[in-house]
């Protein structure tokens, strides 16, 4: 089955315990990306991958790190988790750019104390 | 900000009857998408419209775009309690001007069984 997978799903964390977030698409996409859901905030951007070993900052970057040196990983590193970091977290992933539709995933909530 | 705005920020009607959501957007487009998001879940792409397409069918949904206004509408005909959910417009800049998608705030649907 097609699709996008997180871990974890869940976490509760205390502030400055790096933490990553894992993200594996299935698909062969190139371009895959993270967002953040706040309430009245929408989704924001991250950080997004073009491809291996590109990437480049979303919206609101700071306090996050990204790698891609495989094609279907993509995961999230909060080097020092702040409570301004407790958010909705998605992956997704796209064919490639142009494509434009994107796959997400069923997303992790953290709360950092 | 390069977010699009839905409106209304929630919408509540009975089964049957028809749902639309409006989505404006502020700066040149390659392609505008609807999607939708059943509480806490991962969004689900629903309809790609391409900036050079005015309207667009799937199903029981119908989009249509207009470039001059910067705006989008996504039509729900005969609702279900099943569409339940909130609904995203999410937008890509033309070609060779950047690489990544904004996402409005979102419309929430309840459909009054």
């Amino acid at each position: 089955e097609a699709q996008v997978t997180q871990n974890p799903r869940y976490l509760i964390t205390v502030t400055g315990k790096k933490l990553t977030v894992t993200c594996s698409q299935n698909m062969n996409h190139e371009y895959m990306s993270w967002y953040r859901q706040d309430p009245g905030l929408g989704l924001r951007q991250i950080y997004y991958s073009m491809n291996v070993e590109v990437t480049d900052k979303g919206d609101v970057p700071e306090g996050y790190k990204v790698s891609r040196k495989e094609k279907r990983n993509f995961p999230l590193i909060l080097e020092s988790p702040s409570p301004n970091q407790t958010s909705l977290y998605f992956c997704a992933s796209s064919l490639d750019w142009n494509t434009g539709e994107l796959f997400f995933g069923e997303g992790s909530r953290l709360t950092v104390l | 900000s390069q977010q699009g705005e839905e409106d209304p920020q929630a919408l509540s009607i009975q089964e049957g009857e028809n749902a639309t959501m409006n989505c404006s957007y502020k700066t040149s487009i390659n392609n505008l998408q609807w999607y939708r998001q059943n509480s806490g879940r991962g969004l689900v792409h629903l309809i790609l419209i391409r900036s050079n397409e005015r309207e667009k069918h799937s199903g029981r949904l119908r989009v249509t775009l207009d470039t001059s206004k910067k705006s989008s509408s996504l039509l729900i005909t005969a609702s279900r309690a099943a569409d339940t959910a909130s609904y995203f417009c999410a937008t890509d800049p033309p070609p060779n001007t950047g690489n990544q998608f904004y996402f409005g705030t979102g419309t929430s649907l309840t459909v009054i069984p």
